[in-house]
């Protein structure tokens, strides 16, 4: 059974740092490119960023570029993203998913909530 | 950048009625289209990919159909657990990106 298990979400400052991690079971991880989408409270979903399989593609929404990255560890089965220099409108929920090879998202994990605030 | 606009909004139905749900592109996708289902306090889930073609475990009650810029999910008999959020999602201009309509809430009448 395919699980993907996100962690690392909490509150955080303005301006402070965030690393969230997703652990992914069930299938051969290093075989997909893997992708992080947020959700803000009460709003849609929006795409974040996207990996490679052998993490040497790194694509990022614009509104994060040079202050997040994603990353990744197949040994560990793992899916990272580091984001800095956060912003009251980050806040949100963030998925882990699996992009099937056509480029849809079919298996996304549970979500963990970053809120930034003061 | 490709913008997808979701309509209606809202759709009030009731159990047993057919929804039909529109997504259109600011141009064309082509057929690089995808409709999710998410329910509250869930994450999404995959219904529909390349316009038509539905994902695995779906029921067939959910269809989806259009090509370019036009696009529709069409619920055939609304069961009590198909009231829900409904998202489109186009890859088009891969990579890198891909986009989100707004969503459209299916809501009971």
């Amino acid at each position: 059974e395919v699980q993907l298990v996100e962690s690392g979400g909490g509150l955080v400052q303005p301006g402070g740092s965030l690393r969230l991690s997703c652990a992914a079971s069930g299938f051969t991880f290093s075989s997909y490119w893997m992708s992080w989408v947020r959700q803000a409270p009460g709003k849609g979903l929006e795409w974040v960023a996207n990996i490679k399989q052998d993490g040497s593609e790194k694509y990022y929404v614009d509104s994060v570029k040079g202050r997040f990255t994603i990353s990744r560890d197949n040994a560990k089965n793992s899916l990272y993203l580091q984001m800095n220099s956060l912003r009251a409108e980050d806040t949100a929920v963030y998925y882990c998913a699996r992009l099937k090879i056509t480029k849809y998202f079919d298996y996304w994990g549970q979500g963990t909530l970053v809120t930034v605030s003061s | 950048e490709i913008v997808l606009t979701q309509s209606p909004a809202t759709l009030s139905l009731s159990p047993g009625e057919r929804a039909t749900l529109s997504c259109r592109a600011s141009q064309s996708v082509s057929s690089y289209l995808a409709w999710y289902q998410q329910k509250p306090g869930q994450a999404p889930r995959l219904l529909i990919y390349d316009a038509s073609n539905r994902a695995t475990g779906i029921p067939a009650r959910f269809s989806g159909s259009g090509s370019g810029t036009d696009f529709t999910l069409t619920i055939s008999s609304l069961e009590p657990e198909d009231f829900a959020v409904y998202y489109c999602q186009q890859r088009s201009n891969w990579p890198p990106a891909v986009t989100f309509g707004p969503g459209t809430k299916v809501d009971i009448k």
